[in-house]
């Protein structure tokens, strides 16, 4: 079993409706959830992270986390085409907290 | 800016012949991480130093080796490169965590160095 799951997608959106991007973990110990937005040939770039159940807003994005249920969801709001990614969720691991796990990523298409 | 920064963007080597990526950044940060990422998986972590305390993954090939001479640099070897080591090879930096049981610190990323192996 995975440690952290990902649907691989494409989830296609048109430009300015909500993209919902979801993320499941397997170790009830996490406590530390990260978003990253990468390019197609760059390297993840940070977006959002989450500590604390519920929601964390910055701009158009929206975290959302829900450690009962072992789920935390990225929401983009008004997507638009420079949008278009594979979105990364990371969740701490080890006792240390350093590590993190890595989905697989879920790709997102915003079309015009 | 403060950043972590990969040299070279790009790198082919030979078969079995070594090659070293190097790895630096401003960022004063404790932790360097060291990622393998193939086309469309996730990063891999290889291993990571805390300040001078190396940290090696039970799954990273003994090919590879790295290097932390001080705060700021960090080195990835590859003793003998196979055509399954080409990848994206990223470079990461954090702040320490504060210790077991406390929030993990965001990673931040360098550009990465595209590996080639002819």
């Amino acid at each position: 079993q995975k440690e952290v799951e990902q649907n691989s997608g494409p989830l296609s959106v048109p430009e300015g409706a909500i993209a919902s991007l979801n993320c499941t973990y397997s170790d009830r110990g996490s406590q530390s959830f990260f978003w990253y937005r990468q390019y197609s040939g760059k390297s993840p770039e940070l977006i959002m992270f989450i500590y604390s159940n519920g929601d964390k807003e910055d701009g158009r994005f929206t975290a959302q986390l829900n450690k009962a249920s072992q789920y935390v969801s990225l929401l983009i709001r008004d997507s638009q085409p420079s949008d278009s990614a594979t979105y990364l969720c990371a969740v701490n691991v080890g006792a240390a907290g350093n590590k993190l796990t890595f989905g697989g990523g879920t790709r997102v298409l915003v079309k015009p | 800016d403060a950043m972590v920064i990969q040299n070279p963007r790009y790198q082919v080597t030979q078969f079995g012949k070594p090659v070293t990526l190097s790895c630096s950044q401003t960022l004063n940060h404790n932790v360097m991480y060291w990622y393998q990422q193939k086309s469309s998986q996730a990063p891999k972590l290889l291993f990571h130093y805390y300040d001078k305390d190396f940290n090696n993954e039970a799954d990273t090939p003994d090919n590879f080796q790295s290097r932390r001479p001080n705060t700021s640099f960090c080195f990835l070897d590859i003793r003998s490169p196979g055509l399954g080591d080409a990848a994206m090879y990223l470079c990461a930096t954090s702040r320490r965590t504060g210790g077991p049981g406390r929030f993990g610190q965001p990673q931040h990323f360098g550009d990465g160095t595209r590996l080639s192996i002819l």
